[in-house]
């Protein structure tokens, strides 16, 4: 079965500076994973995926996140913060292959502080 | 495209009543997804269909809650009675077996309150 573990419910960051949300996953087989963003109101917005091409992900808004095996973690990391970057950020694995479902984490509420 | 379309976008019932939600998949996808979002639970995967057939219901919280999918292009969630604990978001999800990596694309939600 697979899991995943998000550190942190909350995270408040001030406009500017790094971000850094935590993800790590437990999965039987290679995963896939995903990050997701909500913003207030909306449905979930795919932000970037990791599909063992390469173990460091460019998405959008300026967003990475690095594959780590050794560790199985999966971090989501932004140089520096934009008020617009305040959302909820949801971590996700699927199995890949003909398993379709996604398991998410309980996501990470990011704050930036002027 | 014009993505997943969920309607209505909220519903306020009583205690009771018959609820249900509309979702419309983006065309040419063959996989459709209902959630269940709280602050409690987090994002709940409740059923999830290939082709129009349901995969795996083992999400579905009890025998009030039902999902159909007549056709590619429409699915729906019924909740029959519905319960104050039922109040919360629901999504719906759309993949496709070309998109390869499993990448769900997903609707605004609907937002339904029992009272």
């Amino acid at each position: 079965a697979q899991s995943v573990t998000q550190l942190g419910s909350h995270v408040s960051v001030s406009e500017g500076a790094l971000v850094l949300l935590r993800c790590n996953y437990s999965s039987s087989v290679p995963p896939y994973l995903f990050w997701y963003v909500q913003y207030p109101n909306q449905g979930l917005q795919l932000l970037l995926k990791y599909t063992s091409a390469a173990t460091l992900v460019k998405g959008i808004n300026g967003f990475e996140a690095e594959f780590k095996k050794s560790e199985t973690s999966f971090h989501l990391t932004k140089p520096s913060a934009h008020m617009s970057d305040a959302a909820e950020y949801f971590c996700a694995v699927s199995e890949g292959g003909s398993n379709y479902k996604l398991t998410f984490g309980k996501g990470t509420l990011l704050t930036v502080n002027p | 495209d014009a993505g997943v379309i969920q309607s209505p976008r909220h519903e306020v019932t009583e205690m009771g009543q018959e609820v249900t939600l509309r979702c419309k998949p983006i065309s040419g996808h063959d996989y459709l997804f209902w959630y269940r979002q709280t602050m409690m639970r987090g994002l709940e995967l409740l059923i999830y269909f290939n082709n129009n057939v349901p995969i795996d219901d083992s999400g579905m919280p009890e025998d009030r809650f039902s999902a159909k999918m007549p056709n590619a292009s429409f699915s729906t969630l019924k909740i029959q009675p519905s319960e104050p604990r039922d109040s919360a978001v629901y999504f719906c999800a759309s993949s496709s077996i070309r998109t390869v990596y499993n990448e769900q694309f997903f609707g605004p939600g609907t937002r339904l309150t029992v009272l």
